[in-house]
């Protein structure tokens, strides 16, 4: 089992430039879920998917950020404008369920940088 | 709403020390409680859990009992090194978040030789 992957790894972008992160969560799980890590705020939930479907996007900050989930194995997050607030830690997790009795496993994440 | 409160940090010890780690929680129903362990440059790996009242969960030393006359959940091991340096994260799954999991604000752990 490769885990949850992402790419890329490190992403360096200038202020108003569109970014694009991307996720693909464990095969079978149906539950994909996107957080924001950064020294002040911590770890905050952007938004979750269930079975593809948008459950809970009142983590995304604003208009500049939307997610996508064509089908059970990608995901994207996309940054655009991007602004140098954005700069963080992205993470993607999956879960078998919605019960998520068994908690999440977490990518390696994508550190974002906008200079 | 549910919440997981976590010790300050930084927490630093020699090596050999015994750690504890504490976190208390609220939540509405009966919550799955989670330990999760972020090494520098990694994302959150699962450490142990426990699904219901008195479970002790137990992985690479590190122990932890549901403790709900309490709302507890303490993170202990007895003889720490300097590879278990990292920001140690409890968690909870809730009925009342829709099953989310609900983490703490994390506790860096560092570990001198």
């Amino acid at each position: 089992d490769a885990g949850v992957i992402q790419s890329p790894r490190h992403e360096v972008t200038e202020m108003g430039q569109e970014v694009t992160l991307r996720c693909k969560p464990i095969s079978g799980h149906n539950s994909l879920f996107w957080y924001r890590q950064t020294m002040m705020r911590g770890l905050e939930l952007l938004i979750y998917f269930n079975n593809n479907v948008p459950i809970d996007d009142s983590g995304m900050p604003e208009d500049r950020f939307s997610a996508k989930m064509p089908n059970a194995s990608f995901s994207t997050l996309k940054i655009q404008p991007s602004e140098p607030r954005d700069s963080a830690v992205y993470f993607c997790a999956s879960s078998p369920d919605s019960s998520n009795r068994d908690g999440y496993t977490f990518g390696s994440g994508t550190r974002l940088t906008v200079v | 709403g549910d919440s997981v409160t976590q010790m300050e940090g930084p927490v630093t010890l020699s090596e050999e020390a015994f750690l504890t780690i504490n976190c208390t929680y609220t939540a509405t129903g009966y919550p799955s409680l989670f330990w999760y362990v972020q090494y520098p440059g990694e994302g959150l790996q699962l450490l142990l859990k426990a699904t219901k009242a008195d479970d002790k969960g137990s992985n690479k030393g590190f122990e932890a009992t549901y403790r709900k006359e309490t709302t507890s959940f303490h993170l202990e091991k007895g003889s720490v090194q300097v590879s278990d340096s990292a920001v140690y994260f409890c968690a909870l799954s809730d009925r009342g978040s829709a099953r989310q999991l609900t983490f703490g604000s994390g506790t860096q752990l560092t570990v001198l030789p």
